[in-house]
């Protein structure tokens, strides 16, 4: 089975600039979560989409956005970039089996984005 | 709010020896706590996890335990090899998927390196 799937690897932007990033969880996998890798912050939960809807968020201005495809397919966009935004973003799926379930998640590789 | 500490943040072992990592959590509504493994350039993967109703796990050379009065838990690996060289994170995660999703909380992680 294939795993977690981010496009595009790397990125370079400037600052003002708005950046959408994708990733493709695994097959059958209905939750998708984002985060934020810095090494001075570690990682910083973005968000959840299930089912095409938004059910947790973390604490991040509301520049950051997302959404979730009726595929599961999920996108991350930030808009007016800022030079503190360079950092990996990972994308991770969870089966979400429903009722009493644990959040066992599966991580992308990351897209690696530059702020210039 | 919701915090992980980890130490040590880094940790350098013989080749052969053991390694132990701690986390400290501070949400008791905490109930799954696994563990991932980052190698340079790639995603976190995940490698052993442990649930709140259990006490110790183990596989093959890793194991964690799990003390919920005190809400820490440990990742233990035995006969460390120059390929466990990696950043350990651990995270602790509440929710259901009857209770709204879930959220996750990560550590700081741990450079681990194991010298030949």
């Amino acid at each position: 089975k294939a795993g977690v799937t981010q496009t595009p690897r790397y990125l370079i932007k400037t600052r003002g600039q708005q950046v959408t990033l994708s990733c493709s969880p695994i097959s059958g996998h209905r939750s998708v979560s984002w985060y934020q890798q810095t090494p001075g912050q570690g990682l910083q939960f973005l968000f959840e989409y299930f089912s095409e809807t938004q059910r947790n968020k973390g604490n991040f201005p509301g520049r950051f956005s997302g959404r979730q495809f009726s595929n599961s397919r999920s996108e991350m966009n930030v808009s007016t970039l800022e030079l503190g935004d360079s950092a990996l973003y990972l994308c991770a799926s969870s089966l979400a089996r429903g009722g009493g379930s644990y959040n066992e998640q599966f991580f992308g590789p990351g897209t690696r984005l530059t702020v210039l | 709010g919701e915090n992980v500490e980890q130490h040590p943040s880094t940790l350098s072992v013989q080749e052969g020896d053991s390694a132990v990592i701690k986390c400290t959590y501070s949400d008791s509504a905490s109930n799954y706590f696994p563990w991932y493994k980052q190698e340079l350039g790639k995603g976190p993967q995940l490698i052993i996890d442990i649930r709140s109703n259990v006490g110790e796990k183990k596989d093959q050379r890793i194991a964690v335990t799990l003390n919920k009065t005190a809400k820490h838990f440990s990742l233990h690996i035995t006969e460390t090899q120059p390929e466990d060289s990696a950043v350990y994170f651990c995270a602790a995660s509440q929710g259901g998927e009857d209770t709204g999703g879930f959220k996750t909380i990560f550590g700081a992680g741990t450079r681990l390196f194991v010298k030949a």
